[in-house]
């Protein structure tokens, strides 16, 4: 258990679906991150948010949509996604901001499985 | 080429034999760091080191920064320990981006 839920485990929609990832952090962490994980391929960083500002997207398709009401909780909507959009979603917090100037280890949810129709 | 390689892909062994992954990257770093993540999905962060060495329990990580290597280290592995291993960098701007190995995939049989 390491203080970062994610919601649902598994979720299979149609490529007309509207869903929605939630992930809430337990840990009085600063920073949220979306990471998407592909079969075969290295975890790829999608969205991070600091303190409920978006500081990086990394060029990905508007079909997905971040939201972060809160520096505890953060969601990915779905809409329209691809088949190709199937993977393991995993969402991340880690406790310091970018300002200061240190890395900081990141805590991982249990990840969310997405399956694309 | 991505900016981190990790070798082997894949490792199956004999429980009790001495483990080694290797990590190399291409970019300037602030810390590497070492994930496990079992079947099932979550990943757990083992280590985050900038130089030297670190043990986490039987575990062992090392850094060379000059060479831009770093092996992670199971001695006396256990079916336990059978995972996949990730490797994972921080560059020197823009500390909290992670750029990703592709993973290592061990299993230990006993």
């Amino acid at each position: 258990e390491t203080g970062v839920t994610q919601t649902p485990r598994h979720l299979v929609m149609g490529m007309t679906n509207k869903k929605s990832l939630k992930c809430e952090q337990h840990l009085g962490h600063n920073a949220m991150y979306w990471y998407k994980q592909s079969a075969k391929k290295p975890l790829e960083l999608m969205f991070v948010y600091n303190f409920k500002e978006q500081t990086e997207n990394n060029s990905v398709p508007s079909r997905f949509s971040p939201e972060c009401p809160n520096s505890s909780h953060l969601f990915l909507h779905l809409h329209t996604l691809q088949p190709e959009d199937s993977a393991l979603y995993l969402c991340a917090s880690s406790q310091d901001l970018p300002t200061s100037g240190r890395t900081d280890t990141q805590y991982f949810g249990p990840g969310t499985r997405l399956t694309v129709l | 080429k991505n900016e981190v390689e990790q070798s082997p892909q894949n490792l199956t062994a004999q429980e009790g034999e001495f483990i080694t992954i290797n990590c190399s990257y291409s970019v300037g770093i602030s810390a590497l760091h070492w994930l496990q993540q079992h079947p099932g999905g979550g990943i757990v962060s083992l280590f985050m080191l900038s130089s030297g060495k670190k043990k986490h329990g039987r575990l062992i990580a090392t850094i060379n920064i000059q060479e831009k290597h770093s092996s992670l280290h199971i001695p006396a592995s256990h079916p336990r320990d059978s995972a996949v291993y990730i490797c994972a960098v921080s560059r020197r701007r823009g500390a909290q981006k992670l750029v990703f190995g592709q993973g290592t995939r061990l299993t230990i049989n006993p």
